[in-house]
């Protein structure tokens, strides 16, 4: 079945760095767009990137592009997720999730780990 | 402050019929057919419950409907039960690129 996990969230400083990980089994990850989601404590749900099936494209929302990189491989079935110059906006439970449609960037998100927490604080 | 606009709560007793509004703007609902909704039960990771305004994903029940006129979509549950107390998030896409969220709604089943 599939099977999606996040890592690497924690706490960190404002103006530091994190990257998260997201492991993946289940079905085929090279054939799939991959999305980052967030959801900060007691708020609602903001999509934060996506990155092509064949990584090639990538996309950001406004509120962190220029400071997350988006990354894949393929080859190990994982997403990553590097997030620099972090604020105490950025504070939140980080989902990765799986676009609905094969070999398609598309507009859903099917499949969804538990998440990964991370905060922002001094 | 979200782009789509939810009502917070909504409720209903066992049975009946509630429906979810999410409003935005012709850049977003008003400009493409692609609007889904998520069902997000506490501490758990949300599901896909409609896409392409009206689609059921394979496995979602058939109590679950979806609508859009204009730049408001709407969610119906039908025959409200007491498994489908959750949070329900809207989501579109934009004119812009960007894949933006309603701020949910909280279903309380009475």
């Amino acid at each position: 079945q599939v099977q999606v996990v996040e890592s690497g969230g924690g706490v960190v400083q404002p103006g530091g760095s994190l990257r998260l990980t997201c492991a993946v089994s289940g079905f085929t990850f090279s054939r799939y767009t991959m999305h980052w989601v967030r959801q900060a404590p007691g708020k609602g749900l903001e999509w934060v990137a996506l990155i092509s099936y064949d990584g090639n494209n990538k996309d950001y929302a406004d509120s962190v592009r220029g400071r997350f990189t988006v990354s894949r491989d393929n080859s190990r079935n994982t997403l990553s997720l590097q997030m620099t110059s972090l604020r105490v906006e950025d504070t939140a439970v980080y989902f990765c999730a799986r676009d609905l449609w094969e070999l398609l960037i598309g507009y859903y998100f099917d499949y969804w780990g538990q998440g990964t927490p991370v905060t922002v604080s001094s | 402050q979200s782009a789509l606009t939810q009502p917070a709560s909504v409720s209903g007793t066992p049975g009946q019929s509630i429906t979810i509004s999410c409003t935005g703007t012709s850049s977003d609902i008003g400009a493409y057919d692609y609007v889904s909704w998520y069902q997000q039960r506490p501490g758990r990771a949300p599901k896909l419950v409609i896409f392409d305004v009206s689609h059921r994903p394979s496995g979602v029940s058939n109590r679950f409907s979806g609508s859009k006129s204009g730049n408001t979509a709407s969610l119906t549950i039908s025959g409200l039960q007491a498994d489908d107390e959750a949070d329900y998030f809207c989501n579109a896409y934009t004119i812009y690129s960007q894949r933006v969220f309603g701020g949910g709604t909280r279903v309380t089943v009475l």
